[in-house]
């Protein structure tokens, strides 16, 4: 059964990078039709789509966060990494992993990590 | 790019019905039939309860149902239950690659 974690620090100063790794379990990350996102919620509030990447490392940006966001892959540990620069406290939420289908399988996310929260304070 | 718009709340009491719409544009709802709904308990992670507008991914009761109208998906609840009570988010699939969410709506069972 494929399992995602999140794991990465959860206290990141104002102004530095937040950068959260995905590790995937149970199965390979290296399959073809499905991708690897990032999704995050601000403590009560909604979901928010980061990006996604495939496995043949082609990622996909929500315009919103394009200019601050790096996602990239690692098939050989089968591990996805988040880099989100010059955070404010706007930033702040519970992080995400999950994976969706591409166009022949739904485009729907499937299987999510736990989450993980992070806060950004000085 | 904005997010879709649903309602900010709905409820029923056990056994009945509740629909909740999710609204976005000729971008996104209404260019793809890639809308899927995601429920939320409290501290959980969300789960996918439809994708593709209508069908139910495995293990899904079949009281969960979707529909779309033009710009506008709905999500129906029939034979409300206890455990249905939760946030409701939707998505869709937009131009160029990438993904919108729903304000998400918090359902209450009476």
């Amino acid at each position: 059964q494929l399992q995602l974690q999140e794991s990465g620090p959860g206290l990141v100063k104002p102004s530095e990078t937040l950068s959260l790794t995905c590790t995937v379990s149970g199965g390979s990350i290296s399959i073809s039709n499905y991708y690897w996102d990032w999704i995050r919620q601000p403590p009560g509030k909604g979901l928010e789509w980061i990006g996604s990447i495939y496995y043949s490392g082609t990622a996909y940006y929500s315009p919103s966060l394009k200019s601050r966001v790096t996602i990239s892959i690692d098939t050989s540990k089968n591990q996805f990494s988040l880099k989100l620069s010059s955070v404010t406290a706007a930033d702040a939420a519970v992080y995400y992993c999950a994976r969706h289908g591409g166009a022949a399988l739904g485009r729907a996310f499937e299987i999510w990590g736990q989450g993980t929260l992070v806060t950004v304070s000085s | 790019q904005s997010a879709l718009t649903q309602p900010p709340s709905a409820s029923g009491s056990p056994g009945q019905s509740v629909t909740i719409s999710c609204t976005g544009t000729s971008s996104d709802v209404g260019a793809y039939n890639y809308v899927s709904w995601y429920q939320q308990h409290p501290g959980k992670a969300p789960k996918v309860m439809i994708y593709e507008v209508s069908k139910r991914p495995s293990g899904v009761p079949d009281r969960f149902s979707g529909s779309k109208s033009g710009s506008t998906a709905s999500l129906t609840v029939s034979g409300l239950q206890a455990e249905d009570e939760a946030d409701y988010y939707c998505s869709s699939y937009v131009v160029s690659d990438y993904y919108v969410f729903g304000t998400g709506t918090k359902v209450t069972v009476l």
